[in-house]
């Protein structure tokens, strides 16, 4: 149980064009899911919290108008880096919050590679 | 806001042996804990929840919880190779469900 996915797991694009990243929860609910951002050999770095018809929560120094995050449903979230540019290169990470959950435990998804040529 | 602290090693451990991961926080009220291992170019996995003090056993892992030090530890039985990982350990926030990672500790398990 506690299965989450993203789509695509690696995706390279131009500057300037913009990519969609999905993640989804499969087998449970998800009221809450949080986005993170990992450059190589440094810990993650949360960049958003996503919750369920509301809108998201960003973190300090994160753009909310470059990085679009949508939650349109209980299994379903998606980020949207707008213009991208080789600075935007990075692992993106999604992960979620069980609904109901007591204990706030996360299970992340298998993440995407993000290459801006 | 709430400070969670690892070594960051790396702990080299041989093959075998038992590989030991401390983490300690700073809020007092904290009530649950997670461990994540993360390999090299792949997602943190959540490998042991903690939530009350004393040790709670999943196979070749231990965690132990201790609330009046504020510490919290992963014993790795048998370690092996394809342990060699980044150990993270993850506390909630009070409000805001987020969770409060350490800067993770790197396992090299010595085959």
């Amino acid at each position: 149980g506690a299965v989450v996915s993203q789509h695509p797991s690696r995706v390279i694009c131009k500057s300037g064009t913009s990519v969609k990243i999905e993640c989804r929860s499969l087998d449970f609910q998800a009221t809450t899911m949080f986005w993170y951002r990992q450059f190589p050999k440094q810990s993650l770095m949360l960049m958003a919290t996503s919750n369920e018809g509301s809108k998201a929560t960003y973190e300090q120094g994160v753009e909310k108008d470059k990085f679009l995050i949508n939650h349109a449903s209980l299994t379903l979230s998606t980020l949207t880096v707008t213009s991208a540019h080789p600075e935007d290169s990075s692992f993106y990470i999604c992960s979620a919050r069980v609904a109901g959950s007591t204990y706030n435990e996360q299970f992340f998804g298998p993440g995407t590679r993000l290459t801006v040529l | 806001q709430k400070e969670v602290e690892q070594n960051s090693g790396p702990l080299s451990v041989p093959e075998g042996a038992i590989a030991s991961l401390n983490c300690t926080y700073s809020d007092r009220g904290s009530q649950s804990f997670f461990w994540y291992r993360q390999y090299s170019g792949k997602s943190p996995e959540l490998i042991m929840s903690i939530y009350s003090n004393g040790d709670k056993e999943d196979g070749r892992f231990t965690a132990q919880l201790n609330k009046a030090s504020q510490y919290v530890s992963l014993l790795i039985r048998d370690s092996q190779p394809s342990d060699s990982a980044t150990y993270l350990c993850a506390v909630p926030q009070e409000y805001g469900n987020k969770l409060v990672f350490g800067a993770g500790t790197i396992l090299r398990v010595k085959s």
